[in-house]
Formats: structure tokens, sequence, C-alpha cells
């Protein structure tokens, strides 16, 4: 598999509904960070999680990572109509460049 | 908040004609990336610049393919003869250049290639 895959790739819940999100990747990590993105549109930032982390918190968002294992899941609680969009993971890596790669995403559907 | 910022928004070009993206990173960060996404796929790393110079590319990021910075503030991509499958939304960022910290992305521009 490829650096930075998501799964499941689509995801359909009811308003109200917890969804949870898996990004799995194959090399070190300075940090991973996940973003969402509505159709056609730009990137929104919603956490970064370090390598020395395992879990951060963000209102609704919850992250845990990894590293032993090379994931990290993003779960969204109370999730609601506007939550809607595709979620990416990105790892920043040890390069030296800190260029991001980024998963194949997945696309959440939140049923009103 | 200091933020990237893109211009065009959106650009359409007739296929083999030269385009420019345009991109002003944040003032004080180092480094500089661009990234491609076409459309329904993901986010792809095409160049990283940094100290004047190209530091990293992608296969992708071949010879049709050039970054400058021409001057203390812009950054352009430029894509010396356009292909149909160049139609993507192009991403600029940048990045302090200290470990662990977020990278700054811009809102894009809808390259579409006719």
């Amino acid at each position: 598999s490829q650096q930075g895959e998501e799964d499941p790739q689509a995801l359909s819940i009811q308003e109200g509904e917890n969804a949870t999100m898996n990004c799995s990747y194959k090399t070190s990590i300075n940090n991973l960070q996940w973003y969402r993105q509505n159709s056609g549109r730009g990137l929104v930032h919603l956490i970064l999680i370090r390598s020395n982390e395992r879990e951060k918190h963000s209102g609704r968002l919850r992250v845990t990572l990894d590293t032993s294992k090379k994931s990290s899941s993003l779960l969204i609680t109370a999730s609601r109509a506007a939550d809607t969009a595709s979620y990416f993971c990105a790892t920043e890596t040890t390069s030296g460049t800190y260029k991001y790669i980024f998963g194949t995403g997945t696309r959440l559907k939140v049923l009103a | 908040e200091p933020e990237v910022t893109q211009t065009p928004s959106h650009q359409v070009t007739q296929m083999g004609q030269e385009v420019i993206l345009r991109c002003v990173p944040i003032s004080n960060h180092l480094y500089f990336y661009w990234y491609r996404q076409i459309l329904g796929q993901k986010v792809e790393f095409l160049v990283s610049f940094y100290n004047n110079e190209i530091s990293e590319k992608s296969e992708i990021f071949d010879d049709q393919f050039s970054v400058e910075r021409p001057d203390g503030s812009n950054f352009t991509l430029k894509i010396r003869s356009t292909k149909l499958e160049d139609s993507a939304m192009y991403f600029c960022a940048s990045n302090p250049g200290l470990n662990d910290n977020e990278q700054f992305f811009g809102p894009g521009t809808r390259l579409t290639v006719l």
C-alpha cells in the first residue's frame, strides 16, 4: 500500500453518530495532520499530532497516533450534516524538506 | 492571522499554452511548496523550494514545470506547454522551516486545460 492510505474510502452515517477514519503510513514522520476538504475547495487544517504524542483533542475531534503501527485515527463525535466532506491525513516526513505526503482520503457523508 | 494567498483562483487555458500560477507565502517562512490535486484524487507533492533553489521534486515535476521566487514575496509555478492532464487544483504552501510545524496551504488555483 502507499504512504498515507485512509480507510474507509467512503463512509455514510446519520447525524449524531460518530465517524472514525483511519490512516496508515510507511516511513518515519515528524508529525501527522488531518485536513478537511469540501468538494472542489481548499484544504482546511483540523489538527496536528506530533510523533511523540499519542492522542489529541480539539472540540469534537479526537486524533490518535500509533507510531509502532504507523497509523492514526480521526474520530468526529456527534456528527453534523456540515461535517460532510473529504478528510485527508498528511504526514510530514523526516526527509529534511518538511514535505507532506497525503493519504487517499475518506469521503464522509452525514445524513440529516 | 497571516495566510498564503494564490492567484488566480481559476485559470482556463488552451492546450500547449504556458501558464504561471502565483502564490504569496507567509513572509517569514523559509520553505515553499507546490502540490497538485487532480479532481477526485489525493493531493500530490510536486516540489519544495528553499534558499532560492529546488530542494526536492517529485517525478511529476518534469521539464515542463519550473518554479521561481522572483522577488521577496512571490513564488510562482510555470507550466511551459500545458496538457489536458495538467488540469487540476494547484496548492501552494509554506512552512517556517522548523520541525513539527503546520504547513500553511493557500486556497488553491483551479487550472482547466481545454
